[in-house]
């Protein structure tokens, strides 16, 4: 099993400019969700998914956008970059709701 | 609303010494559970324990445990015989089933001092 997986670990985006990071998980997990990571607050939870075709939008979802098509997948859109969104993101998942999370390694991305 | 509070953002402990690490948390509803969370240097995100809101016991994993006060509303976790390897970040998080999700807390540091 390789467990949650993100891709890429690092990206530099100008202001203004879209990409996806990806997450992918083979262990049949229910529950997934992105969180942002900057120092002093800890992780806060930009958006989760209870099953697939069922998001939700978590603490700080502004700027982001998800979708869940398959269980597999819970990729996380920039829709125009901005140097706020620069920060740690992980990706995790759970059996379900209420169980512990697997994290992905985290994908450090930098807004210029 | 859902919060986590750890109010200690930097700790030291000596070596093979016990450590506190506090949360506190906000909820109203009666059916919740709490996470710890351990994040070394290195980045990853690593499980520690877990307690339920109606676990008759507080709940305990090798040397971690949790000092739950559910009247408190206080779920401390309690580090034994501190190794150096233990020196990272601790993250408390929080479900209630009024929501579906999990919340974190803003973290302790803890360093181990030989």
């Amino acid at each position: 099993n390789a467990g949650v997986t993100q891709t890429p670990k690092f990206q530099v985006l100008k202001t203004g400019q879209s990409m996806t990071l990806q997450c992918a998980q083979d262990m049949n997990h229910e529950y997934m969700s992105w969180y942002r990571q900057d120092p002093g607050m800890g992780l806060r939870l930009i958006h989760y998914s209870v099953g697939a075709g069922i998001t939700d939008q978590g603490e700080v979802p502004n700027g982001y956008n998800v979708s869940r098509s398959t269980t597999e997948d819970f990729p996380l859109r920039l829709l125009s970059a901005a140097p706020s969104q620069t920060s740690v993101y992980f990706c995790a998942s759970s059996y379900r709701l209420g169980h512990e999370q697997y994290f992905g390694p985290g994908t450090r991305l930098t807004v210029t | 609303a859902q919060k986590i509070t750890q109010t200690q953002p930097g700790m030291f402990v000596q070596e093979k010494e016990a450590v506190t690490l506090d949360c506190t948390y906000d909820t109203s509803d009666p059916s919740y559970g709490l996470f710890w969370y351990k994040q070394p240097s290195s980045g990853e995100m690593i499980f520690l324990i877990y307690q339920g809101s109606y676990d008759q016991q507080n709940a305990t994993e090798g040397r971690y445990s949790l000092n739950f006060q559910k009247a408190r509303k206080s779920a401390n976790l309690v580090i034994s015989a501190s190794q150096l390897g233990d020196s990272a970040m601790y993250f408390c998080a929080m479900r209630d089933t009024s929501y579906d999700k999990v919340i974190f807390g803003p973290g302790t540091s803890l360093s181990v001092i030989p």
